[in-house]
């Protein structure tokens, strides 16, 4: 493991319920990332905090919605999801922006 | 913005051979280029960066190649072993980004033993 954590693994929804991914870095970094991850695309940004600031959102629909309440902690609240949702949900931490990132396990999300 | 362009998108060796891969990025302002390796079930995991003062590195049978005035830079592993085995991103980031990387496509990479 890279000091970056992820919950859950795996998450099973249906298109009404809501759901909050979590992520957690204990290497004292200052920006947190958020990405999608589906099959035979490239990584997509979704969300980048840098000292609990959102500084990036790349138009992602609001059915996404984080949250950095700290320099540790960044979550992904979900709520009335579509199938192409599902995918691979990574975290990721870096020191500051245009430094190396870790990237947590990922969450597999499947939507149905 | 910057646009990543990576190939191939699947490359297949036999074991001990050397695997390429090549990526061009459009902002000649990026000067950040790291190489991330993703195995099944994990995420993207660093393995060899370059910045953009220097134009190679290596790390045992990895090696970034940087060619800033044709802004491409490439990945080398010599000597393949099947546990090279993995998808393989390549990254540009810098100032005109506000330094948030933007990552390529990907390669997935098959060493055949």
């Amino acid at each position: 493991e890279t000091g970056v954590t992820q919950t859950p693994r795996h998450l099973v929804m249906g298109m009404t319920n809501k759901k909050s991914l979590k992520c957690e870095q204990h290497l004292g970094h200052n920006a947190m990332y958020w990405y999608k991850q589906s099959a035979k695309k490239p990584l997509e940004l979704m969300f980048v905090y840098s000292l609990e600031e959102r500084v990036e959102n790349n138009s992602v629909p609001s059915r996404f919605s984080p949250e950095c309440p700290n320099s540790s902690h960044l979550f992904l609240h979900l709520h009335t999801l579509q199938p192409e949702d599902s995918a691979l949900y990574l975290c990721a931490s870096s020191q500051d922006p245009g430094r190396e990132q870790f990237f947590g396990p990922g969450t597999r999300l499947t939507v149905l | 913005g910057e646009n990543v362009e990576q190939h191939p998108s699947t490359l297949s060796v036999q074991e001990g051979d050397s695997a390429v891969i090549k990526c061009t990025y459009s902002d000649s302002a990026s000067n950040y280029f790291p190489w991330y390796k993703q195995e099944l079930g994990k995420g993207p995991q660093l393995i060899i960066d370059i910045r953009s003062n220097v134009g190679e590195k290596k790390d045992q049978r990895i090696a970034v190649t940087l060619n800033k005035t044709a802004k491409h830079f490439s990945l080398h592993i010599t000597e393949t072993q099947p546990e090279d085995s993995a998808v393989y991103f390549c990254a540009a980031s810098g100032p005109g980004g506000s330094y948030i990387p933007t990552f390529g496509r990907g390669t997935s990479l098959i060493v055949h033993p």
